[in-house]
């Protein structure tokens, strides 16, 4: 079974407006982080913001937020304000603290995201 | 500051051929991963290497071998490279494997074509 699920391959937004990247995922793991990455069109992988299992606060890093709902296991990104640059895919990612998958991360497909001016 | 630096950024292979992906960091990490990404996917973890003399496999390791040479050097080898490793490669690193917090830090990629 996929243990981190993007079901949005597409999305577009309008300049200025925000919007939410799903993500849901699978573990068993008490201990587990989940990251959000991006990857512009030129390729490399840009770091986000991450939320910890155990954290009661949603992440927050500048226009990113991450909405956490641990019992629904989801972790969706949401990006307000969206700029023109914010156009790139983003990746929701998994680290296990525990077990046979202890330190691996698994990446989801990803969501391409295109904000229209 | 360099952080994760890959190279060849561009490589062509023909089937058979064998070849090595470098991949260095200045970050002081102890751990090391070398992942694939094929079109439209996210990535998948080829190997990796916790700290210096360790290295395990992950999902997709067959047709790689991987040799973390000292703390900051972590490379992979192609044997005999086939048209389905056609790929983007990417190295990562992260202060420690067992630290579910810590994000990974990415080189630029190296892409791969074999033909």
């Amino acid at each position: 079974a996929q243990k981190i699920t993007q079901t949005q391959p597409g999305m577009f937004v309008q300049e200025k407006e925000a919007v939410t990247l799903d993500c849901t995922y699978d573990t068993s793991d008490q201990s587990y982080g989940l990251f959000w990455y991006k990857q512009p069109s030129s390729g490399e992988m840009i770091f986000l913001i991450y939320q910890g299992s155990y954290d009661e606060q949603n992440a927050t890093e500048g226009r990113y937020s991450l909405n956490f709902q641990k019992a629904r296991k989801s972790a969706n990104l949401v990006i307000s304000a969206s700029q023109l640059g914010d156009s790139a895919m983003y990746f929701c990612a998994m680290r296990e603290g525990r077990g046979t998958n202890a330190g691996k991360s698994t990446f989801g497909d990803g969501t391409t995201l295109t904000v229209k001016p | 500051n360099a952080g994760v630096t890959q190279t060849p950024k561009f490589q062509v292979l023909k089937t058979g051929q064998s070849m090595t992906l470098q991949c260095a960091q200045d970050m002081n990490h102890n751990s090391m991963y070398w992942y694939r990404q094929d079109p439209g996917m996210g990535l998948r973890l080829i190997y990796y290497s916790a700290s210096e003399g360790t290295t395990d496999k992950g999902e997709v390791p067959n047709g790689y071998n991987v040799s973390r040479l000292n703390k900051r050097e972590f490379s992979l080898r192609l044997e005999s490279a086939a048209p389905s490793q056609t790929s983007v490669y990417f190295c990562a690193s992260s202060e420690y494997t067992g630290e579910v917090n810590q994000p990974q830090h990415f080189g630029d990629g190296t892409r791969l074509s074999i033909l």
